[in-house]
Order: structure tokens, then sequence, then C-alpha cells
């Protein structure tokens, strides 16, 4: 069974630091592409950032490129999401998800999502 | 790169919903479309335009041409009560972008 399980959030104060991981299971991880997307509250869906299967690729949105860095361990099967300088509108729920198809394409679907963590950026 | 949903859609159950996603020359793009109910992650309904992954009801369907894409679930059920939001690649940002999102009501 294909898992995805986020962990790391919590509450941080404007301008700190968190780093997020995604711990998967269940399928051959180092094949496929990794995305980070967030949701705020009562918000729609916001695409963050991917990473390829080799670590070649990754893309970032502008709203967190500078300040967010996406890596992976393929030893570990596992994904993470260093944020930086956060700030207020950083607050989200944060999910990792799996590219539906193991080859590199930015125009994949994502087909497994984890439940997501919890980031709350408050003073 | 934009992409625009209706805020919402309401249907009664058994009649067809259809949700729309407008984006600039948007069939040229291959549109996913994922379903999310409260509380839980999001699930893949329909990926490049038309096709449905395995285990989603043949209700689903997809289309894009145009400045449009639709997905369309017919035979509408209280179970389908989520939110919908289309996805594309933007080739010129290297960005995957998401639609506003669409709450479908079941009345």
């Amino acid at each position: 069974e294909v898992q995805l399980v986020e962990s790391g959030g919590g509450l941080v104060k404007p301008g700190g630091s968190l780093r997020l991981s995604c711990a998967t299971s269940g399928f051959t991880f180092s094949s496929y592409t990794i995305s980070w997307v967030r949701q705020a509250p009562g918000r729609g869906l916001e695409w963050v950032s991917y990473i390829s299967s080799g670590s070649d690729y990754v893309s970032y949105s502008d709203s967190v490129k500078g300040r967010f860095t996406i890596s992976r361990d393929n030893s570990k099967k596992s994904s993470f999401l260093q944020m930086d300088s956060l700030r207020v509108e950083d607050t989200a729920v944060y999910f990792c998800a799996r590219d539906a198809i193991p080859a590199v394409g930015a125009t994949n679907p994502s087909d497994y999502w984890g439940q997501g963590t919890l980031v709350t950026v408050s003073s | 790169y934009v992409l625009t949903q209706p805020p919402s859609v309401s249907v009664a159950p058994g009649t067809t919903a259809s949700i729309t996603c407008g984006g600039k020359n948007i069939g040229s793009k291959a549109v996913h479309w994922y379903q999310q109910k409260t509380g839980q992650a999001p699930v893949l309904v329909m990926y490049d335009d038309s096709d449905r992954p395995s285990g989603i009801p043949e209700r689903f369907s997809g289309s894009n041409s145009g400045n449009t894409a639709t997905l369309t679930i017919s035979r509408v059920e209280a179970g389908d009560e989520a939110d919908y939001y289309c996805q594309v690649w933007d080739s010129s940002s290297d960005h995957r972008i998401f639609g506003g999102g669409t709450k479908v009501t079941v009345l």
C-alpha cells in the first residue's frame, strides 16, 4: 500500500524556520517526483515545489522561492521541505504528493497524497 | 498563468454537474482534476484531460478545448459533494498551477 506521511509542522514565529518531512512506503520512492502543496485555512490548494526522482530538477512557486528548499533522500524514502524566513501567510496545511508516473515529467498529476501537516506562523 | 473556476456549483441528485476551468489556450495543456472532501487530502479524479484513474466511477468525465476544460459528473450522488480543483503545468514558469477550486453542493 502506497503511503505518504508528513511531519514536522507546528507553531513558529515570523522569521523562524521549520523542516517538514515526508516519509513514504509501498512504492519505489527513487523513481518518482515528489511535490509539496499547501492549503491555507479555508482556502484552495497552492502548489509549492517539486523535486524529480534524482533531485536533478526542482521548481518553486514564486511565493516561496528563495525561502524554501526542497530535498530528498532516496535511501530513506523521504522528502523534505526546509522553510526559512517564514511569514504569517505561510500558515497552511502542507501536503506531500507523489507523481502518478515514474518518470520525469512536469506535466504529471499526483496520484497519492499524505494527510498533511499544519504549519502555523504567528507571533 | 491563471486558471479560473466558478466558486460554486449546485446540483440536484441524479442530475449532471459541469465544472469549468478557464485558462488561456488551456486546450494545449494536460489538465488534471482533484476532488477534496472536508478535512481530507485531495484525490485525483481525472488526468490528462479525460483519463480516469482506477477506482473513479465512469460517471466522471473530462474534456478540454480552446480556453476551457470541463469536469462533468453525471448522475450526481450525495457523496460527490466536495471541492474540485483543476491543475496544469505552465511551461513558461515551470510551475504547477491550481485553479481556485469549485465547491459542488448536492441539493
